[in-house]
């Protein structure tokens, strides 16, 4: 089945600085990458997600990149904030005619964006 | 955006009793949902995919015994955690897949707490 992995397991930067989590997956049938961002406590919510037939997307301060030969897909948040701290999680599933599948969650990254 | 809902947001019980989480999509139709897992600091791992009007699949490792699935219309699944031990306390989330956009909405959670 799927895995997959990410780096760092934290990462501190100061406001201001750029942050950048990368995963990978395995399975090269998956197609739908989504990135969550999680606060303690709290539900995981959607802050952006890429599909196999793009290489990048980008929404303000947010971009992924997806490299489907390498298996590795990135998250980058420019000019970080102090709210921008929380726990990120990347995740790959598999798309077919009734909808994507389970997600396969990376194993977390805690950001903190020191003022 | 979709809205899912979860109730109890937290329950302690008893070690050996049963506890029983509902899981709602308030806005739109789910033919599929979703139940995690999520231990302290680590990642969301996937029970069991819950499909309305037909049996659940259970991950590899979980026991469909223990951990009663019911998808019984488009807006309401339930998870029921039977002869819950300490063991099993942990913070339960639930999706639900949106079917126009094909994303996952998650449920705010339940905290259970196996005394």
């Amino acid at each position: 089945g799927e895995n997959v992995e990410q780096h760092p397991s934290t990462l501190s930067v100061q406001e201001g600085d750029s942050a950048v989590i990368k995963c990978t997956y395995s399975d090269s049938a998956s197609n739908y990458f989504p990135w969550y961002k999680q606060e303690l406590g709290k539900r995981p919510q959607l802050i952006i997600d890429i599909r196999s037939n793009v290489g990048e997307k980008k929404d303000q301060r947010i971009a992924v990149t997806l490299n489907k030969t390498a298996k590795h897909f990135s998250l980058h948040i420019t000019e970080t904030q102090p709210e921008d701290s929380a726990v990120y999680f990347c995740a790959a599933s598999k798309g077919g005619n009734t909808g994507f599948q389970k997600l396969v969650f990376g194993t977390g990254t805690r950001l903190l964006v020191s003022p | 955006g979709a809205v899912v809902s979860q109730h109890p947001s937290w329950v302690i019980c008893k070690s050996g009793t049963s506890v029983k989480i509902e899981c709602r999509s308030l806005d739109f139709q789910a033919t599929t949902m979703f139940w995690y897992r999520q231990f302290p600091k680590q990642s969301l791992m996937l029970m069991a995919t819950s499909n309305e009007g037909s049996k659940a699949t259970y991950e590899q490792g979980v026991e469909k015994d223990k951990f009663l699935i019911n998808h019984a219309s488009l807006t309401l699944s339930t998870l029921t955690v039977t002869s819950a031990h300490p063991e099993d306390s942990s913070f339960y989330i639930c999706s639900a897949r949106e079917p126009v956009y094909n994303e996952q909405f998650f449920g705010p959670g339940t905290r259970l707490t196996v005394l």
